[in-house]
């Protein structure tokens, strides 16, 4: 069955330094989201990606955030300057199409920034 | 303010029980409402879809029910098993608009006992 994965699993950074984390959603599906959830909270919507451009954002997302599909089958989230309360679990989401409802997420990255 | 709060953090019950999971949400018209399934450290997996229109839902043992005039979901899953220990997630759909980003609860965490 078709999966979203995601890599690193786990990746540790130092505060200020650049992250990017990587996802290769379900194959042609045309939507795309990133997920955090920080340690014991919920899972929190920061973006959603469409036909190359972003679609809709949360307040969350701001200028240290920004996505890209660089090409056909990757997804990604980077952060420009890494703070300590980034450190979450960063989930990425593929859906089907414009009929399609159901969002299915990957794994997860666990980001700790030190 | 807008809510959405699942019964309890914690639900433990005997095996073959049915157990019954509650998401109430408040100041919110969700188009529809999904439960995913997450275990410690992973990715939330999806069970369920239950449209405004729809009252019920049902896949294997597991049931859905919708109620917009209460702004209820129940989620029961029937001849539980320790397998099902996990935390459950209610997710809404809020915008109508192609994006379609979730807003999660917080989960409730259900533990069946042998």
């Amino acid at each position: 069955e078709p999966e979203v994965t995601q890599t690193p699993s786990h990746q540790v950074t130092q505060m200020g330094q650049e992250v990017i984390l990587r996802c290769v959603p379900i194959s042609n599906h045309l939507y795309f989201y990133w997920y955090r959830q920080i340690l014991g909270q919920k899972v929190e919507f920061l973006v959603s990606f469409y036909n190359n451009e972003i679609s809709e954002k949360s307040e969350i997302f701001d200028d240290q955030f920004s996505v890209e599909r660089p090409d056909g089958s990757n997804f990604t989230l980077k952060i420009r300057s890494t703070k300590l309360e980034d450190s979450a679990m960063y989930f990425c989401a593929s859906r089907a199409d414009s009929r399609g409802d159901t969002q299915y997420f990957g794994p997860g990255t666990r980001l700790t920034v030190l | 303010s807008q809510k959405i709060e699942q019964n309890s953090e914690a639900l433990n019950i005997q095996e073959g029980k049915t157990a019954t999971l509650t998401c109430n949400y408040t100041n919110y018209s969700p188009a529809y409402l999904q439960w995913y399934r997450q275990d410690p450290g992973r990715g939330p997996v999806f069970l369920l879809l239950i449209r405004e229109n729809e009252k019920e839902k049902r896949k294997e043992r597991l049931k859905v029910t919708f109620d917009t005039t209460l702004k209820q979901s129940l989620f029961h899953i029937t001849a539980s098993q320790p397998a099902d220990s996990a935390t459950y997630l209610c997710a809404l759909l809020i915008s109508s608009g192609s994006a379609r980003q979730l807003t999660f609860g917080s989960g409730t965490q259900l533990t069946v006992l042998p």
